[in-house]
């Protein structure tokens, strides 16, 4: 099975800051690589497939990339609403793994 | 609009069964895969499998053999997730999710809270 990574765990910034989480496939995925926003007591929601595609409706602040091993997901400007947990999936073999989760908060 | 509507929340005791619903509408039903997806108390989330919606095939992750069972109603567009002989470690929220055509789950239900205590 593929394990996925994220890092950091969690991470405090302020509204406004640029945030950047990073997320580790132990092997190559390509770019079969989903990144999601879950909020408390909601189901995730598809930010960006295949490493770097915006889902329509997703505010453009939000960015992907990377490619192999190694991802990333970009915010460029923290919004209030942005405080939740991200997750990255790979979909590249089953079992399509998720990743541990990063939290962000309010600093 | 694509819309996946689950069942309501369950509170079973161990040993017990239940069977969660999935109904989906606004596409084809047929045509997009259906991803089943756990989320423990606190915990991440856990891909559970999926089932072709087109032949009924289902794919089970490791951890996920034996006591769960995907199946399919077509007629009524709906996928269902069996669990059988429940522990209390099976208390989580159960998601499905759209397999979207880039492969990836795209939609996903608002969660069922199944609760397994004596």
């Amino acid at each position: 099975d593929i394990q996925m990574t994220q890092s950091p765990s969690s991470l405090s910034a302020s509204v406004g800051d640029r945030v950047t989480i990073t997320c580790r496939a132990s092997q190559s995925i390509s770019s079969y690589l989903n990144w999601y926003q879950q909020k408390p007591g909601k189901a995730p929601k598809l930010l960006i497939s295949a490493a770097s595609s915006l889902q329509s409706g997703v505010p453009s602040r939000f960015s992907g990339s990377g490619s192999g091993t190694d991802f990333t997901l970009t915010i460029s400007s923290l919004q209030p609403e942005d405080f939740a947990t991200y997750y990255c999936q790979q979909s590249y073999s089953t079992p399509f793994t998720f990743g541990p989760g990063t939290k962000v908060d309010i600093k | 609009q694509v819309q996946l509507v689950q069942s309501g929340s369950e509170l079973k005791k161990p040993g017990a069964s239940v069977k969660v619903s999935c109904k989906a509408s606004g596409y084809t039903f047929t045509s997009y895969a259906m991803n089943w997806v756990r989320q423990a108390p606190g915990q991440g989330l856990e891909w559970m499998g999926w089932i072709n919606t087109n032949n009924g095939n289902p794919t089970y992750a490791q951890g996920f053999t034996g006591r769960f069972v995907f199946s399919l109603d077509t007629s009524v567009s709906t996928a269902y997730l069996q669990i059988s002989s429940l522990k209390a470690e099976d208390t989580a929220v159960y998601y499905c999710a759209r397999e979207g055509s880039g492969s990836y789950p795209d939609y996903w239900g608002q969660g069922t809270l199944v609760t397994v205590s004596s």
